[in-house]
């Protein structure tokens, strides 16, 4: 099993719907959890950070539910400008600190 | 901005040749990481370092190894490439918080990452 989960999509939604993505992850000591984006052929750069308390970015809010261990990540009124792939990432502490990222799921909003 | 650059984009090479891909970045942050990224299965960390000097494996070492020499660059090494290498390389590096007031030690920060090599072994 994989340390981190995602469902790989491709999800295809048109402009305007709401859609929203989850991410499991194995190891009850994870510490830190983000959601990241990647364009096509481009780098993967930070989107929003998770905290256990929820946290909203204009169109976007980020859950996490540590009993059972997963994070999502909710986008409301889509833009195509929203297309992309979208990773789960989570830290864990273990006498040394290691990130894991998921494989990813792919978002594609049209017009 | 922090900016964390990769010597090449695009690279083509041969079974066997060594291979030397280069990152920098310029806000001195302590860590700094490989990853090779293939379709379907995400990002794999082969090799990341704490400071100077200082490395660690990752979950996929075999077949490479690193230098950080300097706290700005860190390399990664190709010493003899196999077309199971072909891959995307992606750099990044992130600000170790530390220690908190409370004598706890935070984990890593945001990872930045570089633009990326796409390395092709034939």
């Amino acid at each position: 099993r994989k340390e981190v989960e995602q469902d790989p999509g491709p999800f295809n939604v048109p402009e305007g719907a709401t859609v929203a993505f989850n991410c499991t992850y194995s190891n009850s000591a994870s510490q830190s959890f983000f959601w990241y984006r990647q364009d096509c052929r481009k780098e993967p750069k930070l989107l929003m950070s998770v905290y256990s308390s929820g946290n909203e970015d204009g169109r976007f809010t980020a859950q996490l539910n540590r009993a059972s261990q997963y994070i999502s990540l909710l986008i409301r009124d889509s833009k195509l400008s929203d297309s992309a792939t979208y990773l789960c990432v989570v830290t864990k502490g273990t006498g040394g600190f290691k990130t894991i990222f998921g494989a990813g799921t792919r978002l594609f909003v049209k017009a | 901005d922090v900016k964390v650059t990769q010597s090449s984009r695009y690279l083509v090479k041969r079974t066997g040749e060594k291979v030397f891909l280069e990152c920098v970045q310029d806000m001195d942050h302590e860590n700094m990481f490989w990853y090779r990224q293939d379709p379907g299965l995400g990002l794999r960390l082969i090799y990341f370092s704490y400071d100077v000097k200082m490395k660690e494996k990752g979950d996929i070492p075999e077949g490479y190894s690193v230098s950080r020499e300097k706290k700005e660059r860190f390399s990664l090494i190709l010493e003899s490439a196999s077309t199971n290498q072909t891959s995307m390389y992606l750099c990044a590096s992130s600000l170790t918080e530390g220690p908190s007031d409370r004598g706890q030690t935070l984990p890593p920060d945001t990872q930045y990452f570089g633009p990326g090599t796409r390395l092709t072994v034939l």
